[in-house]
């Protein structure tokens, strides 16, 4: 059965310390994503990468790190440079190209106090 | 600057009727539009998408419509069911480029 899986669904850091979430994909999909979603701000583009070992900055990358070395795997470290790391992050996949689908997994809520 | 606009953030529709979801979108350089339906605490999973050689598009229930002039695409559910209440986000994007989201429109279905 193909799909993304995101672990942990729940994770709770103090103030300063980094994290990373873990996302996973079999569906042989080239290209992984990294979204935030904040109340009433819609889905936020973080990192992407469309290809092993390359990967882009998104919209709001500062504070964040992200790793390609495998198709199957995109971990996202969140810093602790990032201000406002409370918020649930999502991980999606796409076989890439225009109009494609994203797939997303059914994320991770990050708190951190 | 937000390129793709839901300006409703709310909807409420009774069962059985229309439920009509509407996005906005500044560039014209856009020629995929999707559209995706959110759970609380769960991935947001694809409904349909339209590219812009068309100007509508159906399946099942669900029917998006395009119109490139006034940049404006909208989501028709009918007849709108329970299952249906979530939140639902439009997205769009040029080529191969990433994906832009909109805010997203919370949808309730009452009965």
């Amino acid at each position: 059965d193909g799909g993304i899986t995101q672990s942990p669904k729940y994770l709770f850091r103090k103030e300063g310390q980094n994290v990373t979430l873990s996302c996973e994909q079999n569906l042989n999909h080239d290209a992984m994503y990294w979204y935030r979603q904040d109340p009433g701000q819609g889905l936020r583009l973080i990192y992407y990468s469309q290809i092993v070992n390359d990967f882009q900055k998104g919209d709001i990358a500062e504070g964040y790190s992200v790793s390609r070395e495998k198709k199957e795997s995109f971990p996202l470290t969140v810093t602790s440079a990032q201000k406002n790391p409370t918020a649930f992050y999502l991980c999606a996949s796409s076989i890439g190209g225009g109009g494609s689908p994203l797939h997303f997994g059914n994320g991770t809520r990050l708190t951190v106090t | 600057d937000q390129q793709v606009k839901q300006n409703s953030p709310s909807l409420s529709v009774q069962e059985g009727r229309i439920s009509i979801l509407n996005c906005d979108y500044t560039n014209s350089m856009f020629d995929y539009f999707l559209w995706y339906k959110k759970y609380p605490a769960e991935g947001p999973t694809f409904l349909i998408s339209i590219s812009s050689i068309k100007d509508k598009n159906e399946d099942g229930r669900f029917t998006v419509f395009l119109n490139k002039s006034a940049k404006h695409l909208s989501l028709h559910i009918v007849p709108s069911q329970p299952g249906d209440s979530a939140v639902y986000f439009c997205a769009a994007s040029e080529g191969a480029q990433k994906l832009v989201f909109g805010q997203g429109t919370r949808l309730t279905i009452n009965p």
